[in-house]
């Protein structure tokens, strides 16, 4: 088993739709969770981060955390076309180690 | 503010030459990690430094080695370069571990 996984898509959403992008990791221990934002030929933007269970949100952005089912998901609403990219998790297990990624899932949003 | 500024941008190398790449944090920022990431590939984790410790490594060779100096700025040095290194390196820096990551626009390397 990946320590996180992510579906690597492509996941296609029509312009104006809600896209649903979902993580999991297998380190019940885990502290700090991040969805980073990555456009091709360009470095990973962090645009989430969740330490605690619950939703969280950032304008268009809803990041939502579950420990006890180990899943962390990211919400785009009203998905806009510059929104495609790859959505990469990242997970940190515990403090003195080192962050984990998943392979990230590519969004494509159709106008 | 400044964000995390990496050089060179961009690198030609030869086969058996070796390479330094340098990374300046954010102002304030302690930590600092060192990434890989190839067309097709994830990010490959290569060194975590937090006030100049090499906090975690990454499964590459001895030949990828890096350092951080007193005030955050880290390098990151390959030796005896492979055709195989050649490949996007990312540094990111965080205020401690557990706060994100803010990356810097990588040094795109190319070994022919």
């Amino acid at each position: 088993q990946k320590e996180v996984e992510q579906n690597s898509g492509p996941l296609s959403v029509p312009e104006g739709a809600i896209a649903s992008l979902n993580c999991t990791y297998s380190d019940r221990g885990s502290q700090s969770f991040f969805w980073y934002r990555q456009y091709s030929g360009k470095s990973p933007e962090l645009i989430m981060s969740i330490y605690s269970n619950g939703d969280k949100e950032d304008g268009r952005f809803t990041a939502q955390l579950n420990k006890a089912s180990q899943y962390v998901s990211l919400l785009i609403r009203d998905s806009q076309p510059s929104d495609s990219a790859t959505y990469l998790c990242a997970v940190k297990p515990g403090n003195n180690r080192k962050l984990i990624w998943g392979l990230g899932t590519s969004l494509a949003v159709n106008p | 503010k400044a964000g995390v500024t990496q050089t060179p941008r961009y690198l030609i190398k030869t086969r058996g030459q070796q390479v330094t790449l340098s990374c300046s944090p954010i102002s304030g920022h302690r930590s600092v990690s060192w990434y890989q990431q190839t067309p097709g590939q994830g990010l490959q984790f290569l060194f975590e430094y937090f006030s100049e410790t090499q906090r975690n490594k990454g499964n590459f060779p001895g030949r990828f080695s890096g350092r951080q100096f007193s005030n955050s700025r880290s390098e990151m040095n390959v030796s005896t370069l492979e055709l195989g290194d050649s490949a996007l390196y990312l540094c990111a820096s965080s205020l401690t571990e557990n706060y994100g990551y803010t990356f810097g626009s990588g040094t795109r390397l190319t070994v022919v």
